[in-house]
């Protein structure tokens, strides 16, 4: 089946604009999970989701980063008045309910001019 | 929070030989081990995961061993080869099902 799908691919935005980041998780799971990776380094956790709501919102770096997920599927990852220390490779993940094992997405590579 | 070390950053091994990517954890209610392959330009992909009632797991060419009460895990890929090459990153896992990573690992074979 089809796998964890992200758009766009690559995003190239001047310092001080808005970007939303979109998330296609895998069908059926209900566990939504978003991770930024810095040039060559590990990932850092962002924000998780259970169906559409966020018990864990702890990893957000600043108030700039927003999250929503809307029918349990879909969600995206806004970040405000971009500074160039925000390039970085977005990841998302999702899994079953009830399960540990996470599935990644390509990404979305986000530049900051 | 939970805090993941990873040892070491890199590693060259000649093809033919062992690699082993050794990871610590602090928190001790973390179940959940799960190591991802990431190759350059592509996403981490899950090869292997053990969780905490389980000492060692084994998937053909790659194992994966914990000790709880040292709060340490390792990779074992055996007889690498050049495809192996990549950045294998470990993870924990809490009570809230964030996983916290390593710093990774990149791993050369040389054929």
């Amino acid at each position: 089946g089809a796998g964890v799908s992200q758009s766009p691919s690559n995003k190239v935005t001047e310092k001080g604009k808005d970007v939303e980041l979109r998330c296609d998780p895998i069908s059926g799971h209900t566990a939504l999970y978003w991770y930024r990776q810095s040039l060559g380094q590990g990932l850092e956790f962002l924000i998780y989701f259970q169906g559409n709501s966020a018990p864990d919102k702890s990893g957000l770096p600043s108030d700039r980063f927003s999250a929503e997920r809307t029918g349990g599927s879909v969600s995206t990852l806004t970040i405000q008045r971009t500074q160039q220390e925000d390039s970085a490779v977005y990841l998302c993940a999702s899994s079953l309910i009830g399960r540990y094992e996470q599935y990644f997405g390509p990404g979305t590579r986000l530049t900051v001019t | 929070g939970e805090n993941v070390e990873q040892h070491p950053s890199t590693l060259s091994v000649q093809e033919g030989d062992s690699a082993v990517i050794k990871c610590t954890y602090s928190d001790s209610a973390s179940n959940y081990f799960p190591w991802y392959k990431q190759e350059l330009g592509k996403r981490p992909q899950l090869i292997i995961d053990i969780r905490s009632n389980v000492g060692e797991k084994k998937d053909q060419r790659i194992a994966v061993t914990l000790n709880k009460t040292a709060k340490h895990f390792s990779l074992h890929i055996t007889e690498t080869q050049p495809e192996d090459s990549a950045v294998y990153f470990c993870a924990a896992i809490n009570a809230g099902n964030m996983l916290t990573f390593g710093g990774g690992t990149r791993l050369m074979v040389k054929p």
